[in-house]
C-alpha cells in the first residue's frame, strides 16, 4: 500500500543546518515532493525529484534520495526563523500522498 | 499573476447540511484537485478534475462530489455533513501535462457542528 512517514517535530538554531527526513512505499517510478505550510496557510511547493534521480539542490535547499532504502531527505542551509513551518513530503503524481507533516521550529 | 483562489475562507455548518466550496485554478492551469486536510494531518486526496470530468478519486464516500467548468474553475460540493467532515478543504491546480506540479490555494476551513 501507499504510505508516507515522517519524524513529527524538529528544533534547530538559526544558522545551522535542518535535515527533515521522510520514508515512501511506492515502489513505481514516481515524483517526490516537498512542501512548507505557514500557520492558516495552504501548501508552498518547495521543490520536488523524480525516483530515478539521487539528488536536487534550489538555493538553500538539497534534496538527497535513496532508492534502496525509500527514503527522502531535506536540507535546509543557513536555516532563518522564517523557516519555521510544518514541512510535507509527499509522492505520487496525479494523486498526491502526503506524510503526516514535520514541525520544523527556529530558535536564536 | 493570480494564484490559486478559494472561496469561502471559513465556512460553519451544522450536521446533516450541505456545502459547496470554490476553487479558481492558477492562470493557464487546466486541472483541479481537492484534497481533505483534517487537523495536525497531512492532505488526503479527494479527487481531481480534467475537461469537466473526475479523472481520479480518493478514498472518500459519494458525500463528496464535485464539479469542473468550462473556465477550469471547480467546486467541491459535501452533502449530509458530519462532525467529522470538519477540516481545512485544500484546492490545487496544475497543467494536465505537468500533473506532478500542483500549486495549493490558501484553502476554506469547515467547522461542523
Amino acid at each position: 500500500g501507499e504510505d508516507v512517514e515522517q519524524s513529527l517535530f524538529l528544533s534547530v538554531r538559526e544558522g545551522d543546518s535542518s535535515v527533515i527526513n521522510c520514508t515512501y512505499t511506492d515502489s513505481s517510478s514516481t515524483y517526490l515532493y516537498w512542501y512548507k505550510q505557514e500557520p492558516g496557510a495552504g501548501l508552498q511547493l518547495l521543490t520536488y525529484i523524480f525516483s530515478n534521480m539521487d539528488m536536487k539542490q534550489d538555493q538553500r535547499l538539497t534534496v538527497l534520495l535513496n532508492k534502496k532504502d525509500k527514503h527522502l531527505s531535506l536540507r535546509i542551509a543557513d536555516t532563518q526563523t522564517g523557516d519555521s513551518a510544518i514541512y510535507f513530503c509527499a509522492e505520487g503524481y496525479n494523486k498526491l500522498i502526503f506524510g503526516a507533516g514535520t514541525r520544523l521550529a527556529v530558535h536564536p | 499573476d493570480a494564484g490559486v483562489t478559494q472561496s469561502p475562507t471559513h465556512l460553519i455548518k451544522t450536521r446533516g447540511q450541505q456545502v459547496t466550496l470554490r476553487c479558481s485554478p492558477k492562470s493557464g492551469h487546466d486541472t483541479v484537485s481537492w484534497y481533505q486536510q483534517a487537523l495536525g494531518q497531512g492532505p488526503q486526496f479527494i479527487f481531481q478534475y480534467y475537461e469537466e470530468e473526475e479523472r481520479q478519486r480518493g478514498n472518500f464516500p459519494d458525500r463528496f462530489s464535485g464539479h469542473q467548468f468550462p473556465n477550469y474553475s471547480s467546486e467541491l460540493n459535501v452533502n449530509a455533513l458530519l462532525l467529522g467532515d470538519s477540516a481545512l478543504y485544500l484546492c490545487a491546480s496544475s497543467l494536465v501535462t505537468n500533473s506532478y506540479e500542483q500549486y495549493f490555494g490558501p484553502g476554506t476551513r469547515l467547522t461542523v457542528t
